[in-house]
């Protein structure tokens, strides 16, 4: 049973970069599905970030407008996210997903962290 | 695509049926999704393809509907269903609803 866990800074100054990365365990991050990022603002719905395919083809938010990176490696069965720029607008928990490529739906989540853009 | 949820908020008391719809600015042409999501909790998958239930999720729950217009049904309310419920789609850019927070009187 595939399990992720985020890990992230906590805390990142406005304009700064915000990195976050999900180890996977209990499978191969190169086992035909996505691995994505969603946020979701405190008291706020879902926003999907992007996605990643172990081949590194990747599909973003074209909300997020260009500040958005994601990367993975396969040798550490993990994968990344980087958003520049961020503002206060930016502040959120951070959830990892798998994203099934047969159904496009999420069936594994991580617990998420929390990342705060405060000066 | 857009998907709009509805109600924002449902009311009621254990033993009854909820319908939450999700409804689409366009045809959905890939296939949507529902989530549960608890206080606290990350979101849970509940529905796959429109209308299978993923793996250990109660029966009353049901996932129904195409095109534009979806909907899940909870036959019969625990009190374990007070929750925010999320559809989700992926026909162009992927896409959540809005939710609709299930309360049990």
């Amino acid at each position: 049973q595939v399990q992720l866990q985020e890990s992230g800074p906590g805390l990142v100054k406005p304009s700064g970069t915000l990195s976050v990365s999900c180890a996977v365990s209990g499978d191969s991050i190169s086992n035909n599905n996505w691995w994505a990022w969603v946020r979701q603002p405190p008291g706020k719905g879902l926003e999907w970030i992007g996605e990643i395919f172990q081949t590194g083809n990747t599909n973003y938010n074209p909300s997020l407008k260009g500040r958005v990176t994601m990367s993975l490696d396969t040798s550490k069965n993990h994968f990344s996210l980087e958003l520049t720029s961020v503002t206060a607008a930016d502040t959120a928990i951070y959830f990892c997903a798998q994203l099934v490529r047969f159904y496009d739906a999420f069936d594994v989540w991580g617990p998420g962290t929390l990342v705060t853009v405060s000066s | 695509i857009v998907l709009t949820q509805s109600p924002a908020t449902l009311s009621l008391s254990p033993g009854e049926k909820a319908t939450l719809s999700c409804r689409a600015s366009q045809t959905v042409t890939s296939y949507l999704a529902w989530y549960q999501q608890k206080p606290g909790q990350s979101p849970r998958l509940l529905i796959y393809e429109a209308f299978y239930r993923a793996t250990g999720v109660p029966a009353r729950f049901r996932g129904s509907g195409s095109g534009t217009n979806f909907t899940l049904t909870i036959s019969s309310l625990e009190p374990e269903d007070s929750a925010v419920y999320y559809c989700q789609q992926r026909s162009i850019w992927l896409t959540f609803g809005g939710g609709t927070k299930v309360e049990i009187k």
